[in-house]
């Protein structure tokens, strides 16, 4: 099993450009979340899903779009990007049951934003 | 507002002493709070806790829950190299049919051989 995987590993943009980050999981997990973390800041909630089909805001959610096609991806996008925006991006998934509640997380995505 | 609150921000220790990290949490819809151990890279997982006074072990570390107080603490003893590292609590809350996670901003504790 891969687990939670994430394509790019890195990207630089420049201010205006739009990408889409991509995350995928083989654990048939229900939920599904995206996050950034700042230096000092631990991880900040963009969005989340609870399903296919699904999406939801979380703490941080503006200049962000999510969409949930399939059960076992989750896309990020950035319509057009922000130097706030430079951070590094984790994807987590976790499965929906009792008493289980850790997330499993991606390798993360660095983004630079010129 | 939901807050988790870490301290300390930092710790520096020698190889074979022992620290406590200390995670306090004000939620609405407490769930679990769980404990990661973050190597400049994903978060991996360390604990979870659901339950006030009962402490999760897993070799050097363990970890405890109080539910009255609002707070855990993660302990290492016998510190190593290898223990350096950025701990993050997570308190996880029910929002409907999702679990949401609020991260504290972590711990970086770094031991010196």
């Amino acid at each position: 099993n891969a687990g939670v995987t994430q394509t790019p590993k890195f990207r630089v943009l420049k201010t205006g450009q739009s990408m889409t980050l991509l995350c995928a999981q083989d654990m048939n997990h229900e939920y599904m979340y995206w996050y950034r973390q700042d230096p000092g800041m631990g991880l900040r909630l963009i969005h989340y899903s609870v399903g296919e089909g699904t999406t939801a805001k979380g703490e941080v959610p503006d200049g962000y779009n999510v969409s949930r096609l399939k059960k076992q991806n989750f896309l990020l996008g950035l319509e057009s990007a922000a130097p706030s925006q430079t951070s590094v991006y984790f994807c987590a998934s976790s499965y929906w049951g009792t008493g289980i509640d850790e997330q499993f997380f991606g390798p993360g995505t660095r983004l630079t934003v010129l | 507002e939901d807050k988790v609150v870490q301290s300390p921000l930092s710790l520096v220790v020698h190889e074979g002493d022992t620290v406590t990290l200390n995670c306090s949490y004000e939620v609405t819809n407490f769930r679990s709070l769980l404990w990661y151990k973050q190597e400049k890279k994903a978060p991996t997982f360390l604990f979870m806790l659901t339950s006030s006074g009962i402490e999760k072990k897993s070799g050097r570390l363990s970890s405890i829950l109080d539910k009255k107080e609002l707070f855990s603490i993660l302990n290492i003893t016998a510190t190593q190299t290898g223990d350096s590292a950025v701990y993050l609590c997570a308190v996880v809350i029910s929002s409907g049919s999702a679990r949401q996670l609020t991260f504290g901003s972590g711990t970086q504790l770094t031991v010196l051989p």
